[in-house]
């Protein structure tokens, strides 16, 4: 099984702020095969993020995924109100799908 | 509108069994794959089941295996999650997805709580 470690678990920025998110896989994800989704509180998680890099339909040009095998990044570059949530990565290219912990960027 | 809506959640004892319902609207049900997802209270995510198109293939995380049975009805856009045996890690918000292959999902559905306690 995949393990992926996210880091940091909590990310305090002000708005118009940078936010860089890590997700770390424990083995190389095949075809970089890594999603990121968003959750705010009470809702379901949203797909952002397919393939390490494609965006969703209607994703914002500020968000942005990046990184290969075992090492991938979720790039928010001007922070808006509506980022603060919590993000998880999962990986879909080994059996089972595995979600890491989550990342909670909060307002500073 | 492009929907998924769990129902069926609520309070059983340790050792009880439960039967979630999903149904779908406004897409083609009977060319997706869809799968189960669970939350615990305050923590993070956690996949549980997947069914094929035609039903014929499923898949189960090890948490759940040879006590969930994932099935699903194409006639009526629905599919199922029937929980046995639970245990009170069981406890969580459980989401329908859908899945698209070779498995990011990228429908959820609102949820529905199960807590497993006496």
């Amino acid at each position: 099984e995949i393990v992926l470690t996210q880091s940091p678990g909590i990310l305090s920025l002000s708005p118009g702020e940078r936010a860089t998110l890590s997700c770390r896989a424990s083995q190389s994800v095949r075809s970089n095969f890594l999603a990121w989704y968003q959750q705010k509180p009470g809702q379901a998680p949203k797909l952002l993020i397919y393939g390490a890099s494609s965006r969703a339909t209607g994703l914002p040009d500020r968000i942005v995924g990046s990184g290969s095998g075992t090492d991938f990044t979720l790039t928010i570059s001007r922070l808006e109100p509506e980022d603060f949530a919590v993000y998880y990565c999962q990986q879909y290219g080994n059996s089972p799908l595995t979600f890491g912990g989550g990342t909670k960027v909060e307002i500073k | 509108e492009v929907q998924l809506l769990e129902s069926g959640g609520g309070l059983v004892q340790p050792g009880g069994s439960l039967r979630l319902s999903c149904a779908a609207s406004g897409f083609t049900f009977s060319t997706s794959t869809l799968s189960w997802v669970r939350q615990a209270p305050g923590q993070g995510l956690e996949w549980a089941s997947t069914i094929s198109v035609t039903g014929s293939t499923t898949y189960y995380g090890d948490s759940v295996k040879g006590r969930f049975t994932i099935s699903r009805d194409n006639s009526k856009d629905t599919v199922y999650l029937q929980m046995n045996s639970l245990r009170a890690e069981d406890t969580a918000v459980y989401y329908c997805a859908r899945e698209v292959l070779p498995g990011y999902f990228d429908l959820w559905g609102r949820g529905t709580l199960v807590t497993v306690s006496s």
